[in-house]
């Protein structure tokens, strides 16, 4: 199984709602990684966990807040969003966050809308 | 500091022809591993290729092939006889292991259309 989930594919939230992207792989991977990505851009790296704990958050406003209940789950909760916000959102994994030639597994992205 | 640059935005080719997408880095590490990723349509990035700071040896996989020369910075990917399946978005990323930020950095990217 070298297969990252993402749910849900498609997200329209109002900027006042609260929703979650969830993240899941089953490949033992210890490394999750939170993406964005506007149309026509690269993806930017928003928080990596590496053994379940944060190691990296890219400077990434409050109002997106990830989770990472235990090895094999990311989520990443969304509070009071701006219609810039919206984006494809990319989870991905990697064996180690410490290890920077482990190449990292995307999921298909959650592909978000802020109204 | 950091920085790939992949200077073709988009490059449009008829099946069958061979192309060439570049990619230039950036960095101070000694030790760094290079990335080659392709998006289709549907989203999720594929891996392609990884190779580090000190192999230089180029290689081929099937019709894909790499070319990673550390003097000019640079790590080609070239696709022989491509073909419509090819159409995609194609990400160079850069990872750094002494000093860097050990995640991956994107180009990017440049936007493959292969016309049948």
């Amino acid at each position: 199984d070298t297969e990252v989930t993402q749910t849900p594919k498609h997200l329209v939230m109002g900027m006042t709602n609260k929703k979650s992207l969830k993240c899941e792989q089953h490949m033992g991977h210890r490394a999750m990684y939170w993406y964005k990505q506007k149309a026509k851009k690269p993806p930017e790296l928003m928080f990596v966990y590496s053994y379940e704990k944060l190691s990296i958050n890219e400077s990434v406003p409050s109002r997106f807040s990830p989770e990472c209940p235990n090895s094999s789950l990311l989520n990443l909760h969304l509070h009071a969003l701006q219609p810039e916000d919206s984006a494809l959102y990319l989870c991905a994994s990697s064996r180690s966050g410490s290890a920077p030639y482990s190449e990292a597994f995307f999921g298909q992205g959650t592909r978000l809308t802020v109204v | 500091a950091q920085k790939v640059t992949q200077a073709q935005t988009e490059i449009s080719v008829v099946e069958k022809e061979d192309v060439t997408l570049d990619c230039v880095y950036e960095t101070r590490d000694t030790t760094y591993y290079l990335f080659w990723y392709k998006q289709p349509p549907s989203g999720e990035l594929v891996f392609l290729i990884r190779r580090n700071s000190f192999d230089e040896q180029n290689e081929i996989s099937g019709r894909y092939s790499w070319n990673f020369q550390k003097s000019t910075s640079s790590f080609n990917f070239t696709i022989t006889a491509s073909q419509v399946v090819d159409s995609a978005v194609y990400f160079c990323a850069l990872s750094e292991a002494d000093t860097g930020r050990r995640a991956l950095t994107f180009g990017s990217g440049t936007r493959l259309q292969v016309q049948p």
